[in-house]
């Protein structure tokens, strides 16, 4: 079973452009989180898509957007890119993303931005 | 809100035995989870507690104690490829069922 992929896996841009990270969940988890994550701040919570809505969301502003698909496929969006916004950003998926239980979430490898 | 804390960093010798803590406060609670993170590479799954506890799985045990927020990861028979971060997260329904993330314990096995 393939596991969860992410496109691009390096990605250079400059403050002020925008730029949208892809995420393939593994074949039938329904559920996708995005992640930040930076030396100084650790794993951060963006949002999470279950069934093409978004479900729950983090603290970060309004530049940072996502959406996913009717094949669970996801995409988050930054806006305005700013300096900080560089790090790597990580999407996960799990089974059902339902209530309790053991729903393990499986990782992808990663899209790492560098904001210049 | 949400809080965990865990070491660091940590260093210990091929062979031995390592225990890394983590502390929680979160206005939630539906399990916890230790990932293994190597440098460059996504998070992969260790373990997971929802009950007081050890639960071992070959090398790696986890313990919690629901009531004090404390968990704790330990290794055995270190080798050097578990040189890696280790990532203490809990699962919160206060959070939307999400997870929040320790900021990780950078363990290196030394020779």
């Amino acid at each position: 079973k393939a596991g969860v992929t992410q496109t691009p896996r390096y990605l250079i841009k400059t403050r002020g452009q925008q730029v949208t990270l892809s995420c393939s969940p593994i074949s039938g988890h329904r559920s996708v989180s995005w992640y930040q994550q930076t030396p100084g701040q650790g794993l951060q919570f963006l949002f999470e898509y279950f069934s093409e809505t978004q479900r729950n969301k983090g603290n970060f502003p309004g530049r940072f957007s996502g959406r996913q698909f009717s094949n669970s496929r996801s995409e988050m969006n930054v806006s305005t890119l700013e300096l900080g916004d560089s790090a790597l950003y990580l999407c996960a998926s799990s089974l059902a993303g339902l209530a309790g239980g053991v729903d393990t979430q499986y990782f992808g490898p990663g899209t790492r931005l560098t904001v210049l | 809100g949400q809080n965990i804390d865990q070491p660091t960093e940590m260093t210990a010798t091929e062979g031995a035995i390592v225990q890394i803590n983590c502390t929680y406060q979160t206005s939630g609670f539906n399990g916890l989870f230790w990932y293994q993170q190597h440098a460059g590479e996504a998070p992969t799954f260790l373990s997971y507690n929802v009950l007081d506890g050890l639960e071992e799985k070959g090398r790696f045990s986890s313990f919690l104690s629901r009531s004090k927020g404390y968990s704790y990861l330990l290794l055995k028979e270190l080798q050097m490829k578990d040189s890696a971060s280790y990532l203490c997260a809990v699962r919160d329904p206060g959070y939307g069922q999400n997870f929040v993330f320790g900021p990780g314990t950078r363990l290196s096995v030394l020779p």
